[in-house]
């Protein structure tokens, strides 16, 4: 079965710009969460969907936006671009609703770069 | 201000020996902790959890245990291997039904590394 996938693995953008990230979960995975890993800490969790609605947000600004698709798969934007969201950027999926007891499963994420 | 703790950024171990990787948290609201393990370009992979009604938890070679009251977790991995060699992270959450959710939070990482 295939994993969690995430699209593009790179990127380069420019201070201002506007990104989009994309996510497909395992199949019958119904949540997806978003996690921003910078060098040398942990993922640091910034949303979580459940049946294409928002359930939980972490401590990120409004430039950051995500949206859960009926298939289930889900984006992360991010606009207006700075040097300090050069991360790594984590999706990840799970088979219970927020609050439930299952793991998340991760995909191997997307590396921004911004210049 | 960091709630969950890993205080030894690196561990080395010998090969076959126990390794022991630790975690401290602050909120006393977390009752379920994960680990999960980091190669180089790749997501984390998950390891073991543990929820707050238990103290320890076993999958083949690799136990979690919990100290409630010490707030502390800890993860053994008998005997270790070359393939250990990885970054393992301690996270924590609060489990709750329904409602919103807060994610994981986890801590910055150890760098474990297996000698032959």
């Amino acid at each position: 079965d295939a994993g969690v996938t995430q699209s593009p693995t790179h990127l380069i953008k420019t201070r201002g710009q506007h990104v989009t990230l994309r996510c497909s979960p395992i199949s019958g995975h119904k949540s997806v969460s978003w996690y921003q890993q910078v060098l040398g800490q942990g993922p640091q969790f910034i949303f979580q969907y459940y049946e294409k609605e928002e359930r939980g947000r972490g401590n990120f600004p409004d430039r950051f936006s995500a949206r859960q698709f009926p298939n289930y798969s889900s984006e992360l934007n991010v606009n207006a671009l700075l040097l300090g969201d050069s991360a790594l950027y984590l999706c990840a999926s799970s088979i219970t609703a927020p609050g439930g007891n299952s793991p998340l499963h991760f995909g191997n994420g997307t590396r921004l770069t911004v210049t | 201000d960091q709630q969950v703790k890993q205080n030894s950024p690196s561990l080395s171990v010998q090969e076959g020996r126990i390794s022991i990787l630790n975690c401290d948290y602050t909120n006393s609201m977390f009752d379920y902790f994960l680990w999960y393990k980091k190669y180089p370009a790749e997501g984390p992979t998950f390891l073991i959890s543990i929820s707050s009604i238990k103290d320890k938890n076993e999958d083949g070679r690799f136990t979690v245990f919990l100290n409630k009251s010490a707030k502390h977790l800890s993860l053994h991995i008998v005997p270790s291997q070359p393939g250990d060699s990885a970054v393992y992270f301690c996270a924590a959450s609060v489990m709750y039904s329904g409602g919103g959710a807060d994610g994981l939070t986890f801590g910055k990482g150890t760098h474990l590394i297996i000698q032959p």
